[in-house]
């Protein structure tokens, strides 16, 4: 079965770059999810979309932005990178009808 | 606010037997899911089971089932004949029916002894 797709699966950018994540969700699933993981943390909530909209809203810096697009793929966005952004960014999708995410592979972010 | 508490840092289970992670949630909120995620040490994130707040009937998933206890806002997971595979960590997550987020507690770190 196809799955959440995630790029890149690695990053490294330094300090005060920009970086831009990419996530492909499971066909037919029209909402989408960004949770950072930090080293030994649980996930933590960025950001969510439904049909393109956002959907809900959660910890997630004034220096981030991100938007689904028409084809549901979504892009977070990311500037003036900071040391402490360094962490494992998962996208997970869902269907409306249903109620479980599943999470694609993360793409891990080196900040330098 | 809702919260997610898992109070086993690490727990450590020897193969073939039965070990249970625990797991702790607040709410004032009547209905919303649970969840079990495990974490391997690829870091993938893998849905293990979910849990209807609605439904009475505890949730089972071939070696995995879960111990759901509304009134005392508990859903404990229980894995029988445990495996090597199985080692991983544990997080249990909570979301409210209106809303899209997911809550994780801490985690849980499951050892598997040969």
């Amino acid at each position: 079965a196809a799955g959440v797709i995630q790029s890149p699966r690695h990053l490294i950018k330094e300090k005060r770059e920009t970086a831009t994540l990419k996530c492909y969700p499971i066909p037919r699933h029209d909402t989408v999810y960004w949770y950072q993981q930090g080293p030994g943390q649980d996930p933590q909530f960025l950001i969510s979309f439904y049909e393109k909209m956002q959907s809900d809203k959660g910890s997630i810096p004034d220096r981030f932005s991100a938007q689904q697009f028409s084809d549901y793929h979504s892009e977070l966005n990311m500037s003036s990178l900071e040391l402490g952004d360094s962490a494992l960014y998962f996208c997970a999708s869902s269907a409306r009808q249903f109620y479980e995410q599943y999470f694609g592979p993360g793409t891990r972010l080196t900040v330098t | 606010a809702q919260t997610v508490t898992q109070s086993q840092p690490e727990m450590s289970v020897q193969e073939a037997e039965t070990v249970t992670l625990s797991c702790t949630y607040d709410t004032s909120e009547s209905d919303y899911y649970l969840f079990w995620y495990k974490q391997p040490p690829s870091r993938q994130m893998i849905l293990v089971i979910r849990q209807e707040a609605y439904k009475q009937q505890n949730a089972t998933e071939n070696r995995f089932s879960v111990n759901f206890q509304k009134a005392a806002k508990s859903f404990s997971l229980k894995i029988s004949d445990s495996q090597l595979g199985d080692a991983a960590m544990y997080f249990c997550a909570y979301r409210n029916s209106g809303t899209y987020k997911y809550i994780f507690g801490t985690g849980t770190r499951l050892k598997v002894l040969a």
